[in-house]
């Protein structure tokens, strides 16, 4: 399996414009996380799905973000408008099952919001 | 919130030496704790986890837990300078999920 895959890599846009990140799980991982990495505030998760659903989004920072993984192989973090404040690398994980087994983070999209 | 507590570093040891990182948690009910790697422009990686109180080896690393106190250590032993990286210390958040702490990052130096 090649992993999590995360698209892009690198994304730079301008305040106010909406952006999309992309994350396709490892085949068979029912369990999604999406991750919010920065100096300041650490790794921070912002919303996890089980199967699909959307289990635990209070990490979510506001109205801004929204998530959605409409079927097992393909999730999108999406923020509208994007702020200064956003920029940061958000990571897409996902696990097999429950805490016991690891979970696989993709490589990250460095996002910059100028 | 839970949360956990790590000295940001930079914690620097010469090659060959051993490096020892700590965490301090603040919810006496958690039960496990993971270690994670992160080379820097990396993405996180599972090096260790944890579940019972005392010593847990793989390798060059022991995972130590100390419940009444606490906080988790990580030793690594025979440093190399490819143990170079951000370590990052977890707890569970609820059943599912885990909260970060902010990291360590270890500098081993030839």
């Amino acid at each position: 399996d090649a992993g999590v895959i995360q698209s892009p890599r690198h994304e730079v846009t301008e305040m106010g414009q909406e952006v999309t990140l992309r994350c396709k799980p490892i085949s068979g991982h029912n369990s999604l996380f999406w991750y919010r990495q920065t100096m300041m505030r650490g790794l921070e998760l912002l919303i996890y799905f089980n199967n699909n659903v959307p289990i635990d989004d209070s990490g979510m920072p506001e109205d801004r973000f929204s998530a959605k993984m409409p079927n097992a192989s393909f999730s999108t973090l999406k923020i509208q408008p994007s702020e200064p404040r956003d920029s940061a690398v958000y990571f897409c994980a996902s696990r097999y099952r429950d805490l016991g087994t690891e979970a696989f983070f993709g490589q990250g999209t460095r996002l910059t919001v100028v | 919130q839970k949360e956990v507590e790590q000295n940001s570093g930079p914690l620097s040891v010469p090659e060959g030496a051993i490096a020892s990182l700590n965490c301090t948690y603040s919810d006496r009910g958690s039960q496990s704790f993971f270690w994670y790697r992160q080379y820097s422009g990396k993405s996180p990686e599972l090096i260790m986890f944890i579940y019972s109180n005392g010593d847990k080896e793989d390798g060059r690393f022991t995972a130590q837990l100390n419940k009444a106190s606490q906080y988790v250590s990580l030793l690594i032993r025979d440093s190399q300078p490819s143990d170079s990286a951000t370590y990052l210390c977890a707890v569970p958040l609820g059943y599912s999920t885990l909260t970060f702490g902010k990291g360590t990052m270890l500098l081993v130096s030839p």
